[in-house]
């Protein structure tokens, strides 16, 4: 299957830390991203992970660990601006239809409260 | 030169209209897709272009055609649409498909908001 599930709403208070998951159930998994969407522009990437483990940019970090499919990508310090939704997409890899397409959750509506 | 634009950004359409989408990128990039995008649903691929040839198509109706002229152009022609068609059109791009990893990194253009009418 393809089922990819985050939380449809979070809110967090500014200066905070939260943590956004990402649960994929994919055959042929090749890669995970993070994207970042404010409300009416264009997604912009956050982060790549292909392995398990944790990477770092900034105030931003994304975690993957393939055996549990499941991923998150963490927020510190969080700025008023970072009030946006949070797409996981998951590459298929392989060959067929279908092959290195990214395959989009629904998002996670992240509001940040002073 | 933004890596990927999208004209127009907004568009309202009757059901027997027919208009098209433009997206453009500078991005020297072989790959480029067409998403819809809807309230409350994940982002819909619609088409996948590699180098100018359409290698996906996402069983799309019909009345959505789309034209590759070069690898840095991409429309999308819109015939008799209908009112559950409304939603936001994005274009995107990447260094290649297929290609796994960071070849697949889409950079996504602002989107044309669509209403149809």
């Amino acid at each position: 299957g393809q089922n990819i599930d985050q939380p449809t709403e979070m809110t967090a208070t500014e200066g905070a830390i939260v943590q956004i998951n990402c649960t994929y159930q994919t055959s042929g998994f090749n890669g995970l991203f993070w994207y970042q969407q404010h409300a009416g522009e264009a997604p912009t990437f956050l982060s790549y992970n292909v392995l398990d483990g944790l990477e770092e940019k900034g105030r931003f970090s994304s975690f993957l660990s393939r055996s549990k499919g499941f991923s998150y990508l963490l927020l510190k310090e969080l700025q008023m601006k970072d009030s946006a939704s949070y797409l996981c997409a998951v590459i298929l890899g392989g060959s067929g239809a279908g092959s290195y397409q990214l395959t989009f959750g629904k998002g996670t509506k992240l509001s940040v409260i002073p | 030169e933004t890596g990927v634009t999208q004209t127009p950004r907004h568009l309202v359409m009757g059901m027997t209209n027919k208009k098209s989408l433009k997206c453009e990128q500078h991005l020297g990039h072989n790959a480029m897709y067409w998403y819809k995008q809807s309230a409350k649903k994940p982002l819909e691929l619609m088409f996948v272009y590699s180098l100018e040839e359409r290698v996906e198509n996402n069983s799309v109706p019909s009345r959505f055609s789309p034209e590759c002229p070069n690898s840095s152009h991409l429309f999308l022609h819109l015939h008799t649409l209908q009112p559950e068609d409304s939603a936001l059109y994005l274009c995107a791009s990447s260094q290649a498909y297929p290609g796994g990893g960071l070849y697949n990194e889409q950079f996504f253009g602002p989107g044309t908001r669509l209403t149809v009418l």
